[in-house]
């Protein structure tokens, strides 16, 4: 079975662009969890989705942080306008039922800003 | 304001001998916690839990001691192999049904054969 699958496993932008993360859970998982983490603060939960809706976005670091699930097969990720500072490595993770059941990784996407 | 920390960013150990990564927390309302185990340019993955109403748990190699007076958490593997070379993470969250992990920084491990 294919695991939590994400892309682009690199990205370098240029400051002010947008990016774009995509993530497509493990097929059955309800739930659906966006972390970053960078030397400074370790890995932090951005955002978790359950069922494809937000429940919680309160480590969305700014305004300029955007997560949508429209479908139980999909979410993105999006940085407008992007900051040097949002480089990080961005991870996708889900689990059949949140709090119950472990969280499945992804590889995770290197975001370098420039 | 860390409220999970691995003090040590890293940690060698000879093939065969025992490795212990240790996890401190300042949560008192924590009351599980998990070990996740991360290679280079993969996802962290799961490796062992335990229940603030156990002090140890084991899995293979793999044991997981808790103190809870101390709010100290440890990771033996025992015998250490080269394939357990990895960054090791330590996680906590609340209990019922949380889902919300918090993690530590990571204690990047080798195993020299």
């Amino acid at each position: 079975d294919a695991g939590v699958i994400q892309s682009p496993r690199h990205e370098v932008t240029e400051m002010g662009q947008e990016v774009t993360l995509r993530c497509k859970p493990i097929s059955g998982h309800n739930s659906l969890f966006w972390y970053r983490q960078t030397m400074m603060r370790g890995l932090e939960l951005l955002i978790y989705f359950n069922n494809n809706v937000p429940i919680d976005d309160s480590g969305m670091p700014e305004d300029r942080f955007s997560a949508k699930m429209p479908n139980a097969s999909f979410s993105t990720l999006k940085i407008q306008p992007s900051e040097p500072r949002d480089s990080a490595v961005y991870f996708c993770a889900s689990s059949l039922l949140a709090g119950v059941n472990e969280q499945f990784f992804g590889p995770g996407t290197r975001l370098t800003v420039l | 304001d860390q409220q999970v920390k691995q003090n040590s960013p890293s940690l060698s150990v000879q093939e065969g001998r025992i490795s212990i990564l240790n996890c401190d927390y300042t949560n008192s309302m924590f009351d599980y916690f998990l070990w996740y185990k991360k290679y280079p340019a993969e996802g962290p993955t799961f490796l062992i839990s335990i229940s603030s109403i156990k002090d140890k748990n084991e899995d293979g190699r793999f044991t997981v001691f808790l103190n809870k007076s101390a709010k100290h958490l440890s990771l033996h593997i025992v015998p250490s192999q080269p394939g357990d070379s990895a960054v090791y993470f330590c996680a906590a969250k609340r209990g019922g049904s949380n889902y919300k992990l918090t993690f530590g920084k990571g204690t990047l491990l080798t195993v020299n054969p």
